[in-house]
């Protein structure tokens, strides 16, 4: 079975410009959360989506969004970029988001300049 | 309060020598569940090993096996027989309740194995 996939790996954005992320979760997953990672502030949970529905939601700007598509694929966006926001972003998936193992993808490294 | 805590930034450990990388975590609720993850320099985190809240015995997956003191809210990961590919963050996580899939995470412990 092929695992989570994210796209782009790598990008560069400019302050003020807007960024989305992509994530294909594992075939049959429908769960689909999205992490932050900073070397300032860790592993902070952005948000978790089931059927094409937000389920939870960390504690991030409205700056901050994310949708969910049929085939469970999500995407996340970030408009309004600011330079704190250069990070890993990680993807992952799970069957039903019932408490069961999640497993990430590669991540996207932002770089905002 | 940190609701999961690793005290130890950075460990070496000798290949093929065992290492215990410690995690402590906080929560009221009584249904929890704990993860260890793996983190190389390329950014992936690699699911190791899960324990749940009621679960009776300890886990162990291959080389990996947590150590779980409930009491003690302590959950933490042994390694055994350390290879170089060992070399890498490690991230205790805990879930909160039995619905949503939200993770909390520790500040990681970098192991470096040495040869």
């Amino acid at each position: 079975k092929a695992g989570v996939t994210q796209t782009p790996r790598y990008l560069i954005k400019t302050r003020g410009q807007q960024v989305t992320l992509s994530c294909s979760p594992i075939s049959g997953h429908r769960s689909v959360s999205w992490y932050q990672q900073t070397p300032g502030q860790g592993l902070q949970f952005l948000f978790e989506y089931f059927s094409e529905t937000q389920r939870n939601k960390g504690n991030f700007p409205g700056r901050f969004s994310g949708r969910q598509f049929s085939n469970s694929r999500s995407e996340m966006n970030v408009s309004t970029l600011e330079l704190g926001d250069s990070a890993l972003y990680l993807c992952a998936s799970s069957f039903q988001g019932l408490g069961e193992t999640q497993y990430f993808g590669p991540g996207t490294r932002l770089l905002v300049l | 309060a940190q609701k999961i805590t690793q005290t130890q930034p950075g460990m070496f450990v000798q290949e093929k020598e065992a290492v215990t990388l410690d995690c402590t975590y906080d929560t009221s609720d009584p249904s929890y569940g704990l993860f260890w993850y793996k983190q190389p320099s390329s950014g992936e985190m690699i699911f190791l090993i899960y324990q749940g809240s009621y679960d009776q015995q300890n886990a162990t997956e291959g080389r990996y096996s947590l150590n779980f003191q409930k009491a003690r809210k302590s959950a933490n990961l042994v390694i055994s027989a350390s290879q170089l590919g060992d070399s890498a963050m490690y991230f205790c996580a805990m879930r909160e309740g039995e619905a949503g899939n939200m993770l909390t995470f520790g500040g990681g412990t970098r192991l470096m194995v040495k040869p």
